[in-house]
């Protein structure tokens, strides 16, 4: 199957600083991506809808301000947190379509705010 | 995209096949059903997916009834390293993810 990689896979910030997660499909290109969160416990939540060369598509609740979502290459994605809380703490799992309509999913990245 | 069922929890046997039930009764005609399952602090998997007939691949098997309003995924002889989060999600457009089930298999 696809690969998809992210990076970092683990980071710790402080509040009030900005973190920035990659997402990257390493054998194909897609023209979506798909940003996730996911809480100790739950299930994963949908954020936003990424398309290559477009502005992202937030799932309702999600600020868009505090989180930026660049999507500039059929390869690359980003997600950036802004003026990081503990409350963002979380793990972000970034997934990619392919041109088949199959979606693969990242490792995640494990975002913890001190 | 169409609401699924599952139980919360399972558990298993190694070396038995594990059987997963997956309630979809609102599917529309253009829908698939996907399934992916998460082992702890890992990103989803994908499983296997299918529209109306059964599907079967290295990983499990995929049984659709035939009025399609539900679906069991089978892995024929489970291991300890399939205890995961399994789940169902019927789909045209974005992925998105229920509960699960979450599957233990036991020595």
């Amino acid at each position: 199957g696809a690969v998809v990689s992210q990076h970092p896979s683990w980071v710790i910030c402080k509040s009030g600083t900005s973190v920035k997660i990659e997402c990257r499909s390493l054998d194909f290109q897609a023209t979506t991506m798909f940003w996730y969160r996911q809480f100790p416990k739950q299930s994963l939540m949908l954020m936003a809808t990424s398309n290559e060369g477009s502005k992202a598509t937030y799932e309702q609740g999600v600020e868009k301000d505090k989180f930026l979502i660049n999507h500039a290459s059929l390869t690359l994605s980003t997600l950036t947190v802004t003026s990081a809380h503990p409350e963002d703490s979380s793990f972000y799992i970034c997934s990619a379509k392919t041109r088949w309509d199959e979606q693969y999913f990242g490792p995640g990245t494990r975002l913890t705010v001190t | 995209d169409a609401k699924t069922t599952q139980p919360t929890s399972m558990d298993c046997a190694e070396g038995r096949a594990a059987n997963l039930p997956c309630n979809h009764s609102t599917i529309s005609g253009n829908e698939y059903v996907y399934w992916y399952r998460q082992i702890h602090s890992q990103g989803p998997q994908y499983i296997i997916h299918g529209l109306k007939n059964n599907e079967t691949n290295e990983m499990a098997s995929l049984i659709i009834t035939e009025d399609r309003k539900s679906s069991t995924l089978i892995l024929p002889h489970a291991t300890l390293r399939d205890t995961a989060v399994y789940y169902c999600i019927v789909r045209v457009g974005d992925m998105r993810f229920g509960a699960g089930t979450r599957l233990t298999v036991k020595p």
